[in-house]
């Protein structure tokens, strides 16, 4: 069974530019979620999707980014008009959500953002 | 809201020696609480997680937590460093509706020969 996956594992970008960074959850996972992680920080929760809605967006930055995950293909976390800031390691985690509370989630092998 | 802080950015143990890697959490209602290793330019791998079953949770690659509701901890151990031990550790609590993950700022592990 394959793990999550992401892809690119690495992205340049110039100021203005956009990123967008795809993941594919783990076979029969439907629940998506996408962390960031800044240099010398820990990973900080960005958003949470199923299949063709959002659920949670409260860690999102209000301008610039957003997300999907549509019925079919792999979740997309869009960036515009990158910055210098954006710079970062982006984590994408999937789980089947069978259980409710305290499921695991299984992380990809993330996509680190460099912004020149 | 949920928080955890893990205490020491870096610890460095000797091979063979006890690894404690220490995770505080705060929550309003019973936690669950996870511990990640991040191996260089990789992704997080899950180590244990306590779901309320039992206090003393066994993990991958000997690694154990106990969960201590009077003390608010959730501490990593390790008998015995291996260098592969090498590598970042974070403490995670379950953030509740949605089951978002609140991280801690991460403990970098060194392991000398």
């Amino acid at each position: 069974n394959a793990g999550v996956m992401q892809n690119p594992r690495h992205l340049v970008r110039r100021r203005g530019q956009e990123a967008r960074l795809r993941c594919s959850p783990m076979k029969g996972h439907s629940h998506v979620y996408w962390y960031r992680q800044l240099p010398e920080e820990g990973l900080k929760f960005m958003v949470y999707l199923q299949k063709e809605n959002i659920i949670d967006e409260s860690g999102m930055p209000k301008e610039r980014f957003s997300a999907e995950f549509p019925k079919e293909g792999p979740s997309i976390l869009r960036i515009q008009q990158v910055v210098r800031g954006d710079s970062a390691a982006y984590f994408c985690a999937s789980s089947p959500r069978t259980s409710g509370e305290g499921e695991t989630q299984y992380f990809g092998p993330g996509t680190r953002l460099l912004v020149l | 809201a949920q928080s955890v802080t893990q205490l020491g950015s870096h610890v460095s143990v000797s091979e063979g020696a006890l690894v404690l890697l220490r995770c505080n959490y705060s929550s309003s209602v019973p936690p669950y609480l996870f511990w990640y290793v991040q191996y260089p330019n990789q992704g997080l791998q899950l180590l244990l997680k306590y779901t309320s079953a039992a206090t003393l949770v066994k993990g991958i690659n000997g690694f154990e937590a106990e969960f201590k509701k009077s003390e608010t901890s959730f501490h990593l151990t390790k008998p015995s460093a291996h260098m592969s031990d090498a590598a970042e550790y974070f403490c995670a609590v379950d953030g509740g509706a949605t089951n978002k993950l609140i991280f801690g700022t991460g403990t970098l592990l060194a392991v000398q020969p």
